[in-house]
Formats: C-alpha cells, structure tokens, sequence
C-alpha cells in the first residue's frame, strides 16, 4: 500500500523568512495530494491541494510543487507569519480513496 | 456553509465500556471516513463508507464497526474500550459522483479512555 514519508519533523523559521516542507510517496498511481494544517486538538485543515495533472500551484504565500517522476511534493510558505505555526500534514491517496497521511511537521514561526 | 458534523465532542469512558460515535456528512456527499488520531501521531486511516456500503478498511481493531445509514450519516461503535483507544477521531465527508470533490474534516470527538 502507499507510503508517505515526510521531512523535516519540527522546523524553526523567523517570521518573514520561507519554510519548505517535503514529502515523497510510494504509489505510482496516487494521484491527488493535499496538505493539511492542525493546531492543536482540531480538525486537519486543507490549506492547499495538487492533482498529478499538474507540477504546481499556488495560493497567496502557498504553494505546492509536485514531481511525478520522483515521487515527491513539496510544500513553500512564504514571508511566514506567527499564525502559521502549527502542524502540517501532507497526504496522498488515489482519487476518492482513503489519504495515507505524512507524520507531520511541527512548523514555529518566531515574530 | 453546511460542515461535517461530530458528536459528541468530548466522551469520557470506562475501560471495557462502549462508545458511540456519529458523523453527519456535508448534504449531498455520499462518502464518508473515519480516522483515528493518537497523541502527537498522523490521523490513521480506520474505515470508509460510499452509498452506504463499506468502500475501504484500515487499521480498524475488530472491537470497532461501523456503518452508513440511509440519511448518509455513519456511526463508530466501539466496545470493550481500552486505555489505547484514547484518541482524536475525525469523520471526513467527500462527493464522489459525478465529480470528485475532496475531503472536509468534522471537528472531531476526542474519546478518553480511563
């Protein structure tokens, strides 16, 4: 079944500065890679989503780049903030089915 | 807009005692999964559920079942709980027909068990 690895598991940026999250995955046929955003004790929450048609994509100070052949995606904040310190998560899963989640990185952003 | 709803939010429970947990998906999603969240862990895939019909399983301990009812709303029943079992357990709704619409995560019911 699919694997997600996913690095660094804590990371220290100031604020201002870019944080880079990296996950790879085992399957081939995954195709849809979403990362998640958790403070503590509630619900993940989708910060940005990539589908295998597509290498990158980028949302205000978010962004996802994607690469097939390697099997790996990555995650780029830019000019962080406090508020985004928390726990990230990326996952893969094939479709509509079940996401196989990284083991998180505890992101802290220093003002 | 309309989420995925969790009761409850908290459940304290005995060990060896029964709990029951429901999820009440986004309206018109016709999917549902359950995860299990251990302290400091990733969210584990446990059990999912597409028009009512059991779509996929993972790590789900045989002590747990769970089903989807005709409203689309799914319950986890797990029996003879034990101290491990204290976790976060989240349901998550998506739309699979016609058009695949991703995951959205319900609050979330934190199950301590002492």
């Amino acid at each position: 079944g699919e694997n997600v690895e996913q690095h660094p598991s804590t990371l220290s940026v100031q604020e201002g500065d870019s944080a880079v999250i990296k996950c790879t995955y085992s399957d081939s046929a995954s195709n849809y890679f979403p990362w998640y955003k958790q403070e503590l004790g509630k619900r993940p929450q989708l910060i940005i989503d990539i589908r295998s048609n597509v290498g990158e994509k980028k949302d205000q100070r978010i962004a996802v780049t994607l690469n097939k052949t390697a099997k790996h995606f990555s995650l780029h904040i830019t000019e962080t903030q406090p508020e985004d310190s928390a726990v990230y998560f990326c996952a893969a899963s094939k479709g509509f089915q079940k996401l196989v989640f990284g083991t998180g990185t505890r992101l802290l952003v220093s003002p | 807009a309309a989420g995925v709803i969790q009761s409850p939010r908290h459940l304290i429970k005995e060990k060896r005692e029964t709990a029951t947990l429901k999820c009440y998906p986004i309206p018109r999603h016709d999917t549902v999964y359950w995860y299990q969240q251990g302290p400091g862990q990733d969210p584990q895939f446990l059990i999912s559920f597409y028009e009512k019909m059991q779509s996929d399983k993972g790590s789900i301990p045989d002590r747990f079942s769970a089903q989807q009812f005709s409203d689309y709303h799914s319950e986890l029943n797990m029996s003879s709980l034990e101290l491990g079992d204290s976790a976060l357990y989240f349901c998550a709704s998506s739309f699979i027909t016609p058009g695949w619409e991703g995951y959205t995560f319900g609050s979330g019911t934190r199950l301590t068990v002492v």
